[in-house]
């Protein structure tokens, strides 16, 4: 069975340090990957997706991730952390035969001043 | 690129009483549409999706049930709610192989 975890309930930084939001994941055959981010009260925006080509995947508000498929890992990363950054960050992998979202439990992610 | 939107908002409906949350996506034709719940601000669990007008897969057995009348359009229906219910309703479209997008999500509290 596919399935992602993210082994973290809550990662705390400080503003302007650089951050690692960890997610692995286990299918079979190549993954499709995502990383979506959720502000209190709002729907979940997307933020990066890995399909194929270059394991280091850039994506919006300065967030990059990179997919290692030996380690089987999909960490979410950003140089220096903002206030603005804390939110819940799920990962994700779609199932290849339904094309279903499999996401993690989520992340928490604290960036105090 | 598509927009979601999600109607209403909040709400607020006592035991036993009926549901309808509405979604409705505008950008794009044909696309997967998706129906989750968040319970606790954490995980999302998905309820039903749709691949096309009248194609309802449900996920997880429960009190609810989905309906798509129109390519656009999918609706999340209760005949009774139970207090288990209660939670933030996310409807989701996907058109291709490309990533799910998501409406602002209605927060649903039953009393």
């Amino acid at each position: 069975a596919q399935s992602v975890a993210q082994p973290e309930d809550q990662v705390n930084v400080a503003e302007g340090n650089p951050l690692t939001v960890k997610c692995t994941y286990s299918v079979s055959g190549n993954p499709y990957l995502f990383w979506y981010v959720q502000y209190p009260n709002r729907g979940l925006q997307f933020l990066l997706k890995y399909i194929t080509g270059d394991n280091l995947v850039k994506g919006s508000y300065g967030f990059e991730a990179e997919f290692n498929k030996s380690q089987t890992s999909f960490h979410l990363k950003k140089p220096s952390a903002l206030v603005s950054d804390s939110a819940l960050y799920f990962c994700a992998v779609r199932d290849r035969s339904t094309g279903k979202l499999i996401f993690g439990q989520g992340t928490t992610l604290q960036v105090k001043p | 690129s598509q927009t979601i939107h999600q109607w209403p908002a909040t709400l607020v409906q006592p035991v036993g009483s009926p549901l309808s949350l509405e979604c409705t996506v505008e950008g794009t034709s044909n696309p997967n549409l998706y129906w989750y719940r968040q319970a606790a601000g954490r995980g999302l669990q998905l309820l039903f999706y749709s691949v096309g007008i009248g194609q309802i897969s449900s996920e997880v057995p429960q009190n609810l049930s989905a309906s798509r009348p129109q390519d656009r359009q999918f609706i999340l229906s209760s005949k009774k709610l139970l207090l288990s219910d209660s939670g933030f309703y996310l409807c989701a479209c996907r058109q291709g192989y490309h990533e799910q997008y998501f409406g602002p999500g209605t927060r649903l509290t039953v009393t």
